[in-house]
């Protein structure tokens, strides 16, 4: 079952540039979508979020991008900066009380 | 701030044997759940929990899995007789409303069935 799918399972990044990490999913009921970032020995920590009827949202140097017609969303991190090595999961929800989620980024930004 | 915690950090356990994770949600939400992670996998969701009962459940969820909130704070999971497959970080997580999206997370829970 790959209803939520993160193709890349690692990216490097340099510190100061973009991080561009990208999600897919297949359940058309699916109206809300989050990432979630999470540290070794720690659980998953919301990072952003974004409801189906918009097709951005930003918080501070993080940006979620939603496309609809293509299934599409993508978590910009601008500046990235070391601190945001970590793994990335993407998650979807729709009527149901439960996410669904992708099988998670890991993103190294090197010094 | 208010963070969800879950005891123990670490369990190990021999295959049929029974395991009970615990965790204490943040005080004044009200909807629980549990997700697991079989290393190299995804996170996937268990149950969720409100009202003292079970809301949504998934497949993984059988017979062999329990669900309590036996005392206003604590809200456990119990696996009755564990089998190898079911190693993996196991995770808590509650939200003061219905919306999901809302939960905070623990840290998990490893479970080790030897």
């Amino acid at each position: 079952d790959q209803q939520v799918k993160q193709n890349s399972p690692s990216l490097s990044v340099q510190e100061g540039r973009i991080s561009i990490l990208n999600c897919d999913y297949t359940n058309s009921m699916f109206d809300y979508f989050l990432w979630y970032k999470k540290y070794p020995a720690e659980g998953p920590t919301f990072l952003i979020s974004i409801s189906s009827i918009k097709d951005k949202n930003e918080d501070g140097r993080f940006t979620v991008f939603l496309n609809k017609s293509a299934k599409h969303l993508s978590l910009h991190i601008v500046p990235s900066q070391p601190g945001d090595s970590a793994v990335y999961f993407c998650a979807a929800t729709g009527s149901a009380r439960q996410l669904t989620f992708g099988s998670g980024t890991q993103l190294t930004v090197l010094p | 701030e208010p963070e969800v915690t879950q005891t123990p950090s670490h369990q190990v356990t021999q295959m049929g044997q029974e395991v009970i994770l615990r965790c204490v949600p943040i005080s004044n939400h009200l909807y629980f759940y549990w997700y697991r992670q079989i290393l190299g996998q995804k996170v996937e969701f268990l149950v969720s929990f409100y009202n003292n009962e079970i809301s949504e459940k998934s497949e993984i969820f059988d017979d062999q899995f329990s669900v309590e909130r036996p005392d206003g704070s604590n809200f456990t999971l119990k696996i009755r007789s564990t089998k190898l497959e079911d190693s993996a970080m196991y995770f808590c997580a509650s939200s003061v409303g219905t919306r999901v999206y809302e939960a905070f997370f623990g840290q998990g829970t490893r479970l080790t069935v030897v």
